[in-house]
């Protein structure tokens, strides 16, 4: 079975720092990606980063990046710069073996003023 | 069309009722995908569609949900006997292909309220 756990369900951080969400995985495949995505107020999913787990080279995005582990399964989301606008939902997924995507339970994230 | 659209945004209905819910998906996306939000939990898998046929319905809660899509386009979930369980929020995604890394766009979503 394929899982996603986002043992975080809210984080708060200061604008202007730095904040890490995490996400583990457990799939038997060799073959998969991984994704972050924001859900703001408007409920609209917007993808933030992907990761192809064949790749050793972690991905950036601007103010986002992640730190991918492989052997643990381990795929963290780094947020620079948190800015308020940054205040949503997060939810870290996996795509493996199939078209589906396997979603965690989300992480609440609040930057305050 | 521009993005993903979804239509009612927000649904109250009463216990025992039909409700059908619609996708309107981005133009020239194959793939489609039904998913369900419940309060404090991830997004549950409902349904695939890729063109007008569903290979995979395994999310399909019970016998009271169903989904088509026509014209390779639009689709409709309904559901129905509605029970209070079923209040959640129900996303709606398209793709270009189903390929593993191709992005999904998702909808705003039709917020379901069972009274």
């Amino acid at each position: 079975a394929q899982t996603v756990t986002q043992s975080q369900p809210e984080m708060s951080v200061q604008e202007a720092e730095t904040v890490t969400l995490s996400c583990t995985y457990d799939t038997s495949e060799n073959n998969y990606y991984l994704f972050w995505y924001k859900q703001p107020p408007s409920r609209q999913m917007i993808l933030v980063i992907r990761q192809e787990a064949y790749k050793q080279q972690n991905a950036t995005e601007n103010r986002f990046s992640v730190n991918f582990q492989k052997a643990a399964k381990s795929f963290s989301l780094k947020i620079s710069d948190s800015q308020l606008g940054d205040t949503a939902m997060y939810f870290c997924a996996l795509v493996a073996g199939t078209y589906k995507y396997i979603f965690g339970t989300g992480t609440r994230l609040k930057v305050l003023a | 069309g521009a993005g993903v659209s979804q239509s009612p945004s927000n649904k109250v209905t009463e216990k025992g009722k039909d409700v059908e819910l619609r996708c309107d998906p981005i133009s020239g996306h194959t793939a489609l995908y039904w998913y369900r939000q419940s309060l404090g939990q991830g997004l549950e898998f409902l349904i695939y569609f890729q063109g007008n046929s569903a290979p995979d319905k395994s999310g399909l809660p019970s016998d009271r949900f169903s989904a088509e899509r026509t014209g390779g386009s639009v689709s409709t979930l309904t559901i129905q006997r509605t029970q209070q369980e079923d209040s959640a929020v129900y996303l709606c995604a398209s793709s270009f292909s189903q390929i593993m890394n191709t992005e999904a766009f998702f909808g705003q979503g039709t917020r379901l309220t069972v009274v």
